[in-house]
Order: C-alpha cells, then structure tokens, then sequence
C-alpha cells in the first residue's frame, strides 16, 4: 500500500530563517507530488506541483522554492521566512490525472 | 466568481440525523468530484470521489452529483459525534486543475 511520510510535524522558525519540508511517497512510482498551504480558518492554496523527477510547477508568486530531487521525493524551501509564510504546509500525492489526492500528515510553520 | 463554492456552516445536526453539505463549482468541463474530510488540526482524508451523474453510497455516505447544475454534495446518515468536521469539497478539470472549496464545518451534536 501507499503511504507519505511529512516533516516535521511543527516547526518555529524566526523570520529570516531558512526553511526546508520534506516529503516522500512510498509504495508507488511517478506520482504526481504537491506543495500546498492552508492559512488559519482558511482554504487550501496550491503552491506547487511536480510530475516528474526537477519537473516544478509554481502556481504563485512567493518566498518559497520546491524540489523533487528522487521520484518519489518533493521538498519545499525558503531562503529568509516571512511572518506571512505562517501556515499548515501540506503534502499530496496522486496517479494520474483526475485521481483524488492522498495528503501527508501536514507541517504547522510557526514564524516568528 | 470562486471555481468551487461551499458553505463555511456552521452546520449543526443532532446525533442520528442526517446531515447534508452542498457544493457548486462553475466549470462545466469539471471531470471528478471528491470530497475530503478534515479534522481540526489534522489533514484532509479523501472520504467520496464520484465521476458520474447519480449517487454514490458507501456506508453513511452518499455523494450526489448533478453535473447540469453543477452541483455535488454528500449525505452523512446516522450521523455521529465523530463526524464533526470540516468538509471540503474538491473539482478537477483536465489540465491539472484542481480547486478545493474551503469547506464546511459540521458539528454533530449528541
């Protein structure tokens, strides 16, 4: 079975600080990866998506980068945190277009 | 005008009743339609997909879609403590477009 693995689970970090969220999928192959960040009492906001091995595709404008060095591998970075990057990163993964996402167990950035 | 619009609720049912959440999207060439249930501080779990016009029952769940009113929602029969939640309702189009609502709140009370 497929499972996805996210850390950490809580993270404070003081503006200006670098960042770095790792995610990886196991029990599957050229998954479909995603980066998403959902602010407090707010919706989800695609931040970025992979379809392959260096394959990142950025929906917004931001302070943040996102990687996927392995196939089954996606990592979200910042150089210098904003207090605005506060959020619940989120991790998904699917096979194929139109399939439902699997998310990770999240990340709660703290900036402060 | 948003892709996908829900209901932020609060919506109250008490236990054993039905509870029903509803959700438009605006695309017509929308494929598949899901919905997510998120506990507080917890991720989204993917509990219904439907591609199809009709219903969909699995267990307490029934998810309805409608695709000439654009229209999806779910049942939550027999409802329980347990069920309180946020409920997001999510669309994909072709392109790798997908957009979540941002979801209502149920509150099932015992």
């Amino acid at each position: 079975s497929q499972t996805i693995h996210q850390w950490p689970a809580t993270l404070v970090q003081p503006v200006g600080s670098p960042l770095s969220l790792e995610c990886t999928v196991e029990g599957t192959s050229n998954p479909n990866l995603y980066w998403y960040r959902q602010a407090a009492g707010r919706g989800l906001q695609l931040l970025f998506y992979s379809v392959g091995i260096g394959q990142i595709s950025s929906e917004v404008p931001q302070n943040l980068s996102a990687s996927r060095p392995q196939d089954r591998q996606f990592i979200l970075s910042s150089k210098k945190l904003l207090l605005s990057d506060s959020g619940f990163y989120l991790c998904a993964w699917n096979q194929g277009w139109g399939g439902g996402y699997t998310f990770g167990s999240g990340t709660r950035l703290t900036v402060v | 005008q948003k892709e996908v619009e829900q209901n932020s609720g609060p919506l109250s049912v008490p236990e054993g009743a039905i509870a029903s959440l509803n959700c438009t999207y605006s695309d017509r060439v929308s494929q598949s339609f899901f919905w997510y249930r998120q506990y507080s501080g917890k991720s989204p779990e993917l509990i219904m997909s439907i591609y199809s016009n009709g219903d969909k029952e699995d267990g307490r769940f029934t998810a309805q879609l409608n695709k000439a009113s654009q229209y999806v929602s779910l049942l939550i029969r027999d409802s329980q403590p347990s069920d309180s939640a946020t409920y997001l309702c999510a669309v994909y189009q072709t392109g790798n477009q997908f957009y979540f609502g941002t979801g209502t709140s149920l509150t099932v009370i015992p």
